[in-house]
């Protein structure tokens, strides 16, 4: 069973690149990784999702070593409006089954 | 204008009364999914359904209950069995039940506050 782990907090400054890492030792072999965003009292919303190698789309690239045992989310040049909290999703269902593993999430604050 | 929409924002409700939460979905998608999160907390599975008609236990599922009686609509019943139910709950939705990766769509909560 997958457990993700990623650090509670992190800072940093407009302009800046920001990267996030979610360690899940015990992946298994059909399990995606998947990051989402949310913002307070709203429900998350989808980033960037991927199985293996590099991912990248307009807002954030996903980074995911051979091993897969651990995954990075990297914002370019963050802003404000991407203060947030960053969740680190690990799993897949089947059609009777399977799991899916939200981490604690990382709660981004971006200054000025 | 398509999305999942949840109601009421906000319940409250005394304890020992079962409640209902709603979450309607025009997506036309087929799998849907129950959530909680408590303050600080990642989210955690309550149940997932799959298809009309099904629906399969997620990691927490003591204490409620669901249907899926229609693919736009699966909604959650938290029964007095459920020993700490004050959280906020979400719902989402996903297009692809299969074996790939689900990308889910997420509804706005109910933050339900029990007393």
């Amino acid at each position: 069973l997958a457990k993700t782990t990623q650090p509670i907090s992190m800072d940093s400054y407009e302009g800046q690149e920001v990267n996030i890492t979610c360690s899940h030792n015990n992946i298994a072999t059909n399990d995606y990784i998947t990051w989402y965003q949310q913002f307070p009292s709203q429900g998350p919303r989808f980033i960037i999702q991927g199985y293996k190698t590099k991912v990248t789309n307009e807002v954030a690239s996903l980074f995911i070593p051979a091993d897969r045992k651990s995954s990075t989310l990297s914002l370019p040049r963050v802003s404000l409006s991407d203060t947030a909290v960053y969740y680190c999703l690990v799993g897949t269902l089947y059609n009777q089954g399977g799991k899916l593993i939200f981490g604690q999430g990382t709660e981004l604050s971006v200054k000025p | 204008d398509g999305g999942i929409t949840q109601s009421p924002k906000y319940l409250f409700r005394k304890e020992g009364q079962n409640v209902t939460l709603s979450c309607e979905q025009n997506l036309n998608h087929d799998a849907m999914y129950w959530y909680r999160q408590d303050p600080g907390q990642g989210l955690r599975l309550i149940y997932y359904s799959q298809i009309v008609n099904d629906f399969q236990k997620g990691d927490i599922a003591e204490g409620y209950s669901v249907s899926r009686e229609k693919k736009e609509s699966f909604p959650l019943t938290v029964t007095s069995a459920q020993k700490n139910p004050t959280a906020f709950y979400l719902c989402a939705s996903s297009p692809t039940p299969g074996l790939a990766g689900v990308e889910q769509y997420f509804g706005p909560g109910t933050r339900l506050t029990v007393t």
